[in-house]
């Protein structure tokens, strides 16, 4: 069955530095995408990277990069140059490939917040 | 702007009574995903529809129920409301079914708050 742990409930980083977000899967299925999202106070979830199993290179948008590390079966958020904005809930989710009977639905970690410190 | 559309994005109900949460996904997206966030259960699927039929389901209790239109809009029925149904309910909507191509993220709307006092 899948599997998404991210074990940091709670992180904090000062302003202007970079953070990682550490996220772990488990999965039997050889094609999956994981993404992660951000959720502010305000409540709505804002879809921030992808990265494909199959996918060569580290996925990157921006300040967010994405650490793939598939033999580990980790997927780290790195997000550089932290700006007050980014306080926010952050969730990793894993959506499995083209296999029989996959539904693509998301399957999510319980999330970590990070606050941003001026 | 994700381009998902829910209505209403705050409710307060009283227990015991029904209410419908409506999501109008993005412009091509075939697949709606139901989901519930609280406080304690974390993100929880509820059901999926693709193109109009039921395609999955989640922990989705038997007093609540969802269809997807023809114009593929879908709609969550929510009855015999209890205090434990407060919650923050996402759809989200999908090009495809599967997660191994960039093009098929699950982009979310803005949420539906239900208070249940």
């Amino acid at each position: 069955a899948q599997k998404i742990t991210q074990t940091q409930p709670g992180m904090f980083v000062q302003e202007k530095e970079a953070v990682t977000l550490d996220c772990t899967y488990d999965t039997s299925d050889p094609s999956y995408g994981l993404f992660w999202y951000k959720q502010p106070s305000s409540g709505e979830m804002i879809f921030l990277i992808y990265q494909g199993s199959y996918d060569q290179q580290n996925a990157t948008e921006g300040r967010y990069s994405l650490n793939f590390q598939k033999a580990r079966k980790s997927a780290n958020l790195v997000i550089s140059a932290s700006q007050l904005g980014d306080s926010a809930m952050y969730f990793c989710a894993m959506r499995e490939g083209r296999g029989s009977g996959n539904t693509g639905k998301l399957i999510f970690g319980q999330g970590t917040t990070l606050q941003v410190k001026p | 702007d994700s381009g998902v559309t829910q209505t209403p994005k705050h409710l307060i109900t009283a227990t015991g009574q029904r209410v419908t949460l409506r999501c109008s996904p993005r412009s091509g997206d075939l697949s709606v995903y139901w989901y519930q966030q609280s406080l304690d259960q974390g993100l929880q699927f509820l059901i999926q529809y693709y193109n109009g039929e039921e395609r999955a389901k989640g922990n989705i209790l038997e007093r609540f129920s969802a269809q997807q239109f023809p114009d593929l809009h879908s709609e969550l029925n929510l009855s015999s409301l209890e205090l434990g149904d407060s919650a923050l309910y996402f759809c989200a909507s999908s090009v495809a079914l599967s997660g191994d191509s960039s093009g098929n993220t699950i982009y979310f709307g803005e949420g539906s708050w239900l208070t249940v006092v």
